[in-house]
């Protein structure tokens, strides 16, 4: 079935260690995308990709770091965790990031640091 | 900077109409995105507007004006199953998503 998904589903980790989050899509969009959703808050973005090898900034894009390598993977890394990065993280995908594109979500990961 | 306005929490009746308000204050406007959000869930997208007027799909509409930085969901027929969260979203001039915090929805019988 095509789609999105992420890895892992939920995670408990300490601060100051290393996480990568996952994210696979099969659908060959052009556009992916992370987001964190906080309670009260809209869904905000870290950081997004329009093609394999770019990458932006997004809205809240300290602390992570992503990579695309390729059209498929977007993997998204927190480099030393801190308490405040706990949050439900949403990646997205979308065929070319152009003013009509839809956005498609994986169904998240839930990470807490302690 | 840049705003989406909608209401934290409705109740309505099983069968009934509802109505979710977005009002935006965007840097610019490539359209606006309805998504619906069951709770542990991920967003899926209900629907786009990007003239002024009301888009019609099944049970739901969803209706923008531009001058007014304003635009609703219409949900009709309510049913229990939608019970979730209503996520207003605006694109801006950097094409980027700017997301309103949602509206959780609640059906009673």
């Amino acid at each position: 079935i095509a789609g999105i998904t992420q890895a892992p589903t939920s995670q408990i980790l300490a601060a100051g260690r290393r996480m990568t989050l996952r994210c696979t899509q099969d659908m060959r969009h052009n556009a992916m995308y992370w987001y964190r959703q906080d309670l009260g808050l809209g869904l905000r973005l870290i950081h997004y990709s329009n093609t394999a090898g770019t990458t932006g900034k997004g809205e809240v894009p300290d602390g992570y770091s992503v990579s695309r390598a390729n059209t498929d993977d977007f993997p998204l890394t927190l480099a030393s965790a801190v308490p405040s990065q706990t949050s439900v993280y949403f990646c997205a995908s979308s065929e070319d990031g152009g003013a009509t594109d839809t956005q498609y979500f994986g169904p998240g990961t839930r990470l807490t640091v302690l | 900077g840049q705003n989406i306005d909608q209401p934290t929490e409705m109740t309505a009746t099983e069968g009934a109409i509802v109505q979710i308000n977005c009002t935006y204050q965007t840097s610019g406007f490539n359209g606006l995105f309805w998504y619906q959000q069951h709770a542990g869930e991920a967003p899926t997208f209900l629907s786009y507007n990007v003239l002024d007027g009301l888009e019609e799909k099944g049970r739901f509409s969803s209706f923008l004006s531009r001058s007014k930085g304003y635009s609703y969901l219409l949900l009709k027929e309510l049913q229990m199953k939608d019970s979730a969260s209503y996520l207003c979203a605006v694109r801006d001039s950097n094409y980027q998503l700017i997301w309103g915090a949602g509206t959780k929805l609640i059906i009673k019988p």
